[in-house]
């Protein structure tokens, strides 16, 4: 089976704190992404990787960035957090040429 | 950009068939994508369609339509357990897999 894991299920930081959120997959998926999900506004991408060291926007970067140095990890950083990048955070894998992507348990982070 | 439409609520009843919609706008489609998420839960992967037609899977069904930019998940004898939020996604070609979800809808079944 595919794991998914998220460095922490609930995450209370401070404003202008800098944050990381880390993500790893067990299955030498090639793709990896981040989504921030809040109500009425469905999963939304942050950023993804391709491979080490690649990354793409997704559709709400800003704020955000990532880092992916070994194939298996996934790195978001909140540089200076802010109130408003208080949502659940979903980490998925996928394998390369194929669309099953596989979610971690999510990080609820507030920030206060 | 894309943009999706599904309905935020739906109710059934237990043993019922219940269909959720997706209507979707892009440029450059590849193909449609269904999740599943239980409250508290992960979304988990449900199924996939890149040409038109029903694909089904057990009580799960999925339709395509690429003519009319629309697509159905079908829930068949309907359990308690279904009760849960589903995400259609969409994939664009000419990227790297990247899908764009919808705001979901939520299903409650009720005995």
């Amino acid at each position: 089976d595919v794991k998914v894991t998220q460095s922490s299920r609930y995450l209370v930081k401070r404003t202008g704190e800098k944050v990381f959120l880390e993500c790893v997959q067990d299955m030498d998926h090639e793709n990896m992404f981040w989504y921030r999900q809040d109500p009425g506004l469905g999963l939304r991408l942050i950023y993804f990787s391709y491979d080490v060291k690649m990354k793409e926007k997704g559709d709400i970067p800003e704020g955000y960035s990532v880092s992916r140095e070994k194939k298996e990890r996934f790195s978001l950083i909140l540089e200076s957090a802010s109130t408003n990048q208080t949502s659940m955070y979903l980490c998925a894998s996928s394998l390369a040429g194929r669309e099953t992507q596989y979610f971690g348990p999510g990080t609820r982070l507030l920030v206060l | 950009g894309q943009s999706l439409e599904q309905p935020s609520e739906v109710t059934a009843v237990e043993g019922a068939i219940v269909q959720i919609n997706c209507t979707y706008q892009t440029s450059g489609f590849y193909g449609l994508s269904w999740y599943q998420q239980h409250d508290g839960g992960a979304p988990t992967f449900l199924s996939y369609n890149a040409l038109d037609g029903l694909e089904e899977t057990g009580r799960f069904s999925s339709f395509l339509s690429r003519s009319d930019s629309y697509g159905y998940l079908l829930l068949q004898e309907l359990q308690m357990k279904d009760s849960a939020s589903y995400f259609c996604a969409v994939r664009i070609s000419g990227g790297y897999q990247k899908v764009t979800f919808g705001i979901g809808t939520k299903l409650q079944v009720i005995p």
